[in-house]
């Protein structure tokens, strides 16, 4: 099926850093979603973007729905251990088309 | 927590047997999606029930079915299942086009 190419795959920063992540398609969606994942657990909501050019933030956390409605970005100020997860952007065309996923870009910090 | 319930967490069963994995959506989601994760293959949508009829279908095998009941549970039946059905099963819920809400997964393990 189709999905969302989202890069980095996978990052290792030092706590207090900066982190940015995104995801591009090919396909125009309507929504994007921003999730992550702990070990053990289902995929949480960070971040809902409903708008081309929409920025919104959720305490330290910044994303960005693309002009073109084809990308999406995330980032992370001032990182800390209990980022650590793997994060997963996803995006909806709207009508009944299910939600697709990125495949994750699982983040470290080391302290 | 997101308010939906899957059972059971971990299963552990031999080919070509047959499970069922359930959940239950946050109160008042009447859409209920199945999902598939399997090691470096993100989130791979299985299927949609709405208000317990099938809305949308993705990448969902002939010997995997589901349905959603009055109550709006719903199960996932496995059968016939293979070594490469090990995964995490996640079920999500929604209102209309709202993100979808996930529960912790029930982990497969097929011997």
């Amino acid at each position: 099926g189709q999905q969302l190419n989202q890069s980095p795959q996978s990052m290792f920063i030092q706590e207090g850093e900066d982190v940015s992540m995104n995801c591009t398609s090919s396909s125009i969606f309507n929504t994007w979603l921003w999730y992550k994942q702990d070990p053990g657990e289902g995929p949480v909501l960070l971040i809902a973007l409903y708008k081309a050019g929409e920025l919104t933030s959720n305490g330290r956390l910044t994303a960005q729905f693309g002009i073109t409605r084809k990308d999406s970005f995330l980032n992370i100020s001032a990182s800390i251990p209990s980022d650590v997860g793997i994060y997963f952007c996803a995006g909806l065309k709207g009508g009944n088309t299910p939600l697709v996923f990125g495949k994750g870009t699982r983040l470290s910090v080391i302290a | 927590d997101s308010g939906v319930t899957q059972t059971p967490k971990h299963l552990i069963t031999a080919t070509g047997q047959r499970v069922t994995l359930r959940c239950s959506p946050r109160s008042g989601d009447l859409s209920v999606y199945w999902y598939q994760q399997s090691l470096d293959q993100g989130l791979q949508f299985l299927i949609q029930y709405y208000n317990g009829e099938e809305r949308a279908k993705g990448n969902i095998l002939e010997r995997f079915s589901a349905q959603q009941f009055p109550d709006l549970h719903s199960e996932l039946n496995l059968s016939s299942l293979e070594l490469g059905d090990s995964a995490l099963y996640f079920c999500a819920s929604s209102v209309a086009n709202s993100p979808l809400h996930f529960g912790n997964g029930t982990r497969l393990t097929v011997t």
